[in-house]
C-alpha cells in the first residue's frame, strides 16, 4: 500500500518569512495530493490540492509543487502570519478515471509555529 | 447542516465495553469516510461509503470494528469489546460525488478506553 513520509515534524519560522513542508510517497500510481491544516480540537481542513497532471498550483500565499518522477510534493507558505500556526498534513491517494478513489494516506504531520 | 457533525465529542469507556460513534455528513454528500487519528499521528483510513454500501472497508483493523450507513446519510461506527489501544480521535468526513477526494472533516469523537 501507499506510504507517505512528511518532514519536518516541527517547523518554527519568524512571522513574515516563508515555510516549506515536504512529503514523499511510495506508490507511483497515486495521482491526488491534498494538504490539510488542523487546528487544536478541530478536524483537518483542506487548504490546497494538486493532481498529477500539473506540477504546481498556487492560491494566494499558499502553493504546492509536485515532482512525479521523484515522488515528492511540497507545500510553500509565504508571508507567514500568526494564524498560520497549526499542524499541516500531506496526503496521497489514487483517483480512478471512471469514478471512485482509494482512501487518503496521510503523513504524520508538521507542527508549524509562527514566531511573532 | 452546514458542516459534518459528530457525536459524542468525547467518550470515556471501560475496556471490554461496546461503543457507538455517530456522524451526520453534509446534506447531499454521497460519500462518507471514517478515519482514526492517534496522538501525534496523521489520520488513518478506516472505511468509505458510497451511498448505503461500504465501497472500501480495507482500513478496519479487525472484526471488532463495524460501520453502517443504512439510509445513505447518517453513519454509525461501532466498536465491540473495546481495548485501550482503541483510544484515539475518530474523524468522519464527507464529499460530494463518487470518489471525490475533496473531503470535509468533522471535529471528531475522542474515545478514551480505560
Amino acid at each position: 500500500g501507499e506510504n507517505v513520509e512528511q518532514h519536518p515534524s516541527t517547523l518554527s519560522v519568524q512571522e513574515g518569512d516563508s515555510a516549506v513542508i515536504k512529503c514523499t510517497y511510495s506508490d507511483s500510481a497515486s495521482n491526488y495530493f491534498p494538504w490539510y491544516k488542523q487546528e487544536l480540537g478541530k478536524g483537518p481542513q483542506l487548504i490546497i490540492d494538486i493532481r498529477s497532471n500539473v506540477g504546481e498550483k498556487k492560491d494566494q500565499r499558499i502553493a504546492v509543487t509536485l515532482n512525479k518522477t521523484a515522488k515528492h510534493f511540497s507545500l510553500h507558505i509565504t508571508e507567514t502570519q500568526p494564524e498560520d500556526s497549526a499542524v499541516y498534513f500531506c496526503a496521497a491517494s489514487l483517483e480512478y478515471s471512471g469514478g471512485g478513489a482509494d482512501g487518503l494516506t496521510f503523513g504524520k504531520g508538521t507542527h508549524l509555529i509562527i514566531q511573532p | 447542516g452546514a458542516g459534518v457533525s459528530q457525536t459524542p465529542s468525547n467518550k470515556v469507556t471501560e475496556k471490554g465495553k461496546y461503543v457507538e460513534l455517530r456522524c451526520d455528513p453534509i446534506s447531499g454528500h454521497t460519500a462518507l469516510y471514517w478515519y482514526r487519528q492517534s496522538l501525534g499521528q496523521g489520520p488513518e483510513f478506516l472505511i468509505y461509503f458510497q451511498g448505503t454500501g461500504a465501497a472500501d472497508d480495507s482500513g478496519l483493523p479487525n472484526d471488532r470494528f463495524f460501520a453502517v450507513r443504512p439510509e445513505g446519510s447518517v453513519s454509525t461506527l461501532k466498536i465491540q469489546r473495546t481495548e485501550r489501544g482503541d483510544s484515539a480521535v475518530y474523524l468522519c468526513a464527507s464529499s460530494f460525488g463518487s470518489g471525490a477526494n475533496v473531503l470535509t472533516f468533522g471535529a471528531g469523537s475522542r474515545l478514551t478506553v480505560l
